[in-house]
Order: C-alpha cells, then structure tokens, then sequence
C-alpha cells in the first residue's frame, strides 16, 4: 500500500520562503507530484520529481530523495497568491497500477501580510 | 484549449435520492479518472478508465456507485441512492498517457442533506 505524510497547514509572511515537506512509504515508486489546489477550485501541476535531486521552476522547486522516501517543495518569494493547499502525490511503480496517484492530506499554506 | 469540463459544479440533494455526475475530458486524451475529495483530504481514486475500458475500479463502492464512458470520450459518474457520507467534491481528471500529468476539472460539490 502508499501511505503519505505532509503537514496540516503552515503559515507564513509574504515574501518569505516556505518549504512543504513529504514522506512516503509505497510499494513500488514510479514518480512523485505536487500540485496546488486553491479553495473551491482544481488541483494544478506545480513539479515532477522521478530521479533524486532539485527541480527548479521559477520561484518554486521540488526536491526528491527516493532512498529517504521524502520530498519537499519549496516556494520563495511568497506572494499572497500563494495561499492554497499543496498536494503530494505518488505515483505507484507497479505497471497493473498505471498512473494510479495516490494523495497525501494536503499542507494548507497561509500566507499573511 | 478547453480544459476538463464538469457538471455540475454544485449539487444538493437529500439522502436516498440518485444523483450524477458528468465530465469532458481534455480532446484526445484517452485516460480518464474519478477522484473524491473530502474536506481537507487528498483526492482519492474512485475508478480510472483507459478508454471506454474501467481498468481499476477497486475503490469504487459499487453497491451504490457506478460510471460509464460508453464512447471513450465523456464520462458519468452516478450514485444510487445516495448516502450523507457522500457528501464532497467529486473531481474528474484526464490525462494522455498513464505515464503522464493529469489535469484536473473543478469538481462537482456534492451536499447530500
């Protein structure tokens, strides 16, 4: 089975840098996902991580360790916007599975003035 | 590029009363999946489809839930009767390939009274 961590909410000031961490344990790994669901609305694709190390994409990045099971998503630069829950997902590395995800809780980031 | 439809977007109804769901996948993708989101959870997988073909519908509750994508294209997404347990968001997403990114519709926020 998958079983996912990441922390409940988190809060910080604007501008500053937040980092969402993520702990996994699965049966097999085929890739891991963050998204950002803002309230009321779809989850969006933020970041890819199959191989081990830092993926960066403009004021975001995504970090994997396959061997520690754990992620983690850094935002810089925060901005109001950012306010949103972010999701973690892993991808199972079993073929019958396909692109079967499966979602950790969420980390509902709170960005104040 | 229109991306993943979905309607509709709110739905109350009371328990013990059918209720469906329907959704337009992006063009040309062939995999099709239903989430359910509870508050303040992860999507978690209902069934997936590649195709018009159900591939994985091992957590679907199929003694009171069903679905259909009788041409490969669209899908729905039904429950009868429906349970005050049901009540969530019931997300569609879509995606190319099962290797690839899914792309999520915005749900449909379902309020079973």
């Amino acid at each position: 089975g998958q079983n996912i961590d990441q922390p409940t909410e988190m809060t910080a000031t604007e501008g500053a840098i937040v980092q969402i961490n993520c702990t996994y344990q699965t049966s097999g790994f085929n890739g891991l996902f963050w998204y950002q669901q803002h309230a009321g609305e779809a989850p969006t694709f933020l970041s890819y991580n199959v191989l081990d190390g830092l993926e960066e994409k403009g004021r975001f990045s995504s970090f994997l360790s396959r061997s520690k099971g754990y992620s983690y998503l850094l935002l810089k630069e925060l901005q109001m916007k950012d306010s949103a829950s972010y999701l973690c997902a892993v991808r199972a590395g079993i073929k019958a599975a396909g692109n079967k995800l499966t979602f950790g809780g969420g980390t509902r980031v709170l960005v104040k003035p | 590029e229109a991306g993943v439809v979905q309607s509709p977007r709110y739905k109350i109804i009371e328990k013990k009363q059918p209720v469906a769901f329907w959704c337009n996948p992006i063009s040309g993708h062939n995999t099709l999946y239903w989430y359910l989101q509870n508050l303040g959870q992860g999507p978690e997988l209902l069934i997936r489809y590649e195709n018009e073909e159900a591939v994985d519908d091992s957590q679907l509750p199929k003694d009171r839930f069903s679905a259909e994508r009788l041409k490969g294209v669209d899908s729905t997404l039904k429950i009868q009767p429906a349970e005050l347990g049901d009540s969530a968001v019931y997300l569609c997403a879509s995606s190319s390939g099962d290797e690839n990114e899914q792309f999520f519709g915005p749900g449909t926020r379902l309020t079973v009274l």
